[in-house]
């Protein structure tokens, strides 16, 4: 199974909502990675988790809030969001072993829209 | 500022031709990766070519690498509309005092006309 999956596919909130993103692989990778994607705009490195541990969050505001509950899951809560927040979201994952380095597989992506 | 700029940032081309894409980058490199994204989803990994190798290919996919300018280039022959996508380099890039993150290029989109 090389695939990583994530839910919502959309997701629409206000500003004074909370949200959480889903993201899950079984490939046994031991890094996992969320990434944001404005248009026409490569992704943007928001945090990666190195064996369920927090290893690099890149200055993103608290708003977002990552969580690692195990080595298959991921997720990213929101709250507070601004329409500038307003992306798509990806999550992927890697081997673990030298995560700067490797291939990494990514899921479909939530695209966020912030009223 | 990003690791990887490529050119041309948008190529149109017929079906059956090829088409190439460059990747300039700015710092040493363990090895260089290829992504597509069909529009609005997620990246799929094309090819990674190591710093010690100078050429790389996978089916209809050629890379190239030239550590000594810093560049990479992506040949895809026979191009089919399926094609038709944005294509990302990504570079390793240090944080903590290792290679600890990929830096995405500015990307290329092509479209391919059946």
């Amino acid at each position: 199974d090389t695939e990583v999956t994530q839910t919502p596919k959309h997701l629409v909130m206000g500003m004074t909502n909370k949200k959480s993103l889903k993201c899950e692989q079984h490939m046994g990778h031991r890094a996992m990675y969320w990434y944001k994607q404005k248009a026409k705009k490569p992704p943007e490195l928001m945090f990666v988790y190195s064996y369920e541990k927090l290893s690099i969050n890149e200055s993103v505001p608290s708003r977002f809030s990552p969580e690692c509950p195990n080595s298959s899951l991921l997720n990213l809560h929101l709250h507070a969001l601004q329409p500038e927040d307003s992306a798509l979201y990806l999550c992927a994952s890697s081997q673990g072993r030298a995560f700067g380095q490797e291939t990494q597989y990514f899921g479909p992506g939530t695209r966020l829209l912030v009223l | 500022s990003q690791q990887g700029e490529e050119d041309p940032q948008a190529l149109s081309i017929q079906e059956g031709e090829n088409a190439t894409m460059n990747c300039s980058y700015k710092t040493s490199i363990n090895n260089l990766q290829w992504y597509r994204q069909n529009s609005g989803r997620g990246l799929v990994h094309l090819i990674l070519i190591r710093s010690n190798e100078r050429e790389k290919h996978s089916g209809r996919l050629r890379v190239t690498l030239d550590t000594s300018k810093k560049s990479s280039s992506l040949l895809i022959t026979a191009s089919r509309a399926a094609d038709t996508a944005s294509y990302f380099c990504a570079t390793g890039a240090n944080y903590g005092g290792a290679t600890n993150k990929l830096i995405f290029g500015t990307g290329t989109l092509l479209a391919v006309q059946p």
